[in-house]
């Protein structure tokens, strides 16, 4: 079946602008998460959406960072007022539930680039 | 609060070698352990994970894993490397009551002909 995908692939924005990125997770997957991988900070979680409960959003780094999921499915990742250290690949995971045991199936992740 | 260590950030290994990937974690209670494998710009692949039981985990690709909660270790191991796993490898650590993953720093592997 299809895998998370994630849009657009690569995206190249100026310091300053809005940028929102996609991600569609895996069919019947009710569990979504949002982490960023930079040089200079590794791979790090962002957020963490799961069915209609609060999401945890203890990982975004300011208040520039948001992320809303419509209906369970689709989610989109803002960042307002871009800046060069946001300069990331954005990458989106789905699981089946928040059972520790299910696994998070990783999309390809987009690619900003904050000039 | 928890931490991953991946000893080495780059790898060189033959082909034919054994590949030794080292991860260590520190945390509070009994940990969830994961490898994943990221190729280039593609995502990241789960190889294997320890959850509970056996310590000594085999995954995808020939790859396994041992846990030993006395050193707080989850190494990474292949005994014949192939060039076809030449990427980088994340070790990850699963928060008890949560679902966040805490990533190591990745080690990426260039397997030499």
């Amino acid at each position: 079946g299809a895998g998370v995908s994630q849009s657009p692939s690569n995206k190249v924005t100026e310091k300053g602008k809005d940028v929102e990125l996609r991600c569609d997770p895996i069919s019947g997957h009710t569990a979504l998460y949002w982490y960023r991988q930079s040089l200079g900070q590794g791979l790090e979680f962002l957020i963490y959406f799961q069915g209609n409960s609060a999401p945890d959003k203890s990982g975004l780094p300011s208040d520039r960072f948001s992320a809303e999921r419509t209906g369970g499915s689709v989610s989109t990742l803002t960042i307002q007022r871009t800046q060069q250290e946001d300069s990331a690949v954005y990458l989106c995971a789905s699981s089946l539930d928040r059972g520790r045991e299910n696994e998070q199936f990783f999309g390809p992740g987009t690619r900003l680039t904050v000039l | 609060a928890q931490s991953v260590t991946q000893l080495g950030s780059h790898v060189s290994v033959s082909e034919g070698a054994l590949v030794l990937l080292r991860c260590n974690y520190s945390s509070s209670v009994p940990p969830y352990l994961f490898w994943y494998v990221q190729y280039p710009n593609q995502g990241l692949q789960l190889l294997l994970k320890y959850t509970t039981g056996a310590t000594l985990v085999k995954g995808i690709n020939g790859f396994e894993a041992e846990f030993k909660k006395s050193e707080t270790s989850f190494h990474l191991t292949k005994p014949s490397a192939h060039m076809s796993d030449a990427a980088e490898y994340f070790c990850a650590v699963l928060k008890a009551a949560g679902n966040k993953l805490t990533f190591g720093g990745g080690t990426r592997v260039l397997v030499k002909p």
